[in-house]
């Protein structure tokens, strides 16, 4: 099975700043079979992007994905107070789907 | 506006069953794969199992292969997990999730429910 490893754990930044979240796989995943989520407190997760680069709808374009084979990551820029939240991504090239930890991102 | 509701969690004792259901409303349901995940509270996310839109195919993690077994009513629009010989290490919150095709091979998922907590412990 592919394991998906993100880093940092936490991240902790303020308001309007620029959030760089990383997801490594232990193997190829192509350029298109990642997706990332955000999940608050108590809440499920929420689709953010898919195809490593395509936003889900009614993503804001804050939210950006990038990368391809085993490096990926998710940028948000202009961070605003609800971005607040935990991140994770997930691969779905090859069965059985695995997610990341998660990265929390908090406010500084 | 897409909805997923589970219900059918609890607290259950190691080697029993529990059975978990899917509500799902605001979309045409034969028109989709649908999943379990799981999640421990506090940790992160697990696939378990998926069902293709005319259940068909269904799919398992080795972590519930031969124990747990997924169905669908498309009259009913539901989605049930039949789980039986349950474990402590099966306790979590488990979330009914939409895949955006029909077939249950692996993709993203586009709607989650919020999540039914199952506790398997003496």
């Amino acid at each position: 099975e592919i394991v998906l490893t993100q880093s940092p754990g936490t991240l902790s930044l303020s308001p309007g700043d620029t959030a760089t979240l990383s997801c490594r796989a232990s193997q190829s995943v192509s350029s298109r079979y990642l997706a990332w989520y955000q999940q608050k407190p108590g809440q499920a997760p929420s689709l953010l992007i898919y195809g490593a680069s395509i936003r889900a709808t009614g993503i804001p374009d804050r939210f950006s994905g990038s990368g391809s084979g085993t490096d990926f990551t998710l940028t948000i820029s202009r961070l605003e107070p609800e971005d607040f939240a935990v991140y994770c991504c997930q691969q779905y090239v090859s069965s059985p789907i695995t997610f990341g930890q998660g990265t929390r991102l908090e406010i500084k | 506006e897409v909805q997923l509701v589970e219900s059918g969690g609890g607290l259950v004792q190691p080697g029993r069953s529990l059975r978990l259901s899917c509500a799902a409303s605001g979309f045409t349901f034969d028109d989709y794969a649908m999943h379990w995940v799981r999640q421990v509270p506090g940790k992160g996310l697990e696939w378990v199992s998926g069902i293709s839109w005319n259940s068909g195919s269904t799919g398992y993690a080795d972590s519930v292969k031969g124990r747990f077994t997924i169905s669908r009513d498309n009259a009913k629009n539901t989605v049930d997990l039949q789980m039986n010989s349950l474990r402590a290490e099966d306790t979590a919150l488990y979330y009914c999730a939409r895949g955006p095709v029909v077939s249950v091979r692996p993709m993203w998922f586009d709607n989650w429910g919020q999540g039914t907590l199952v506790t398997v412990s003496s």
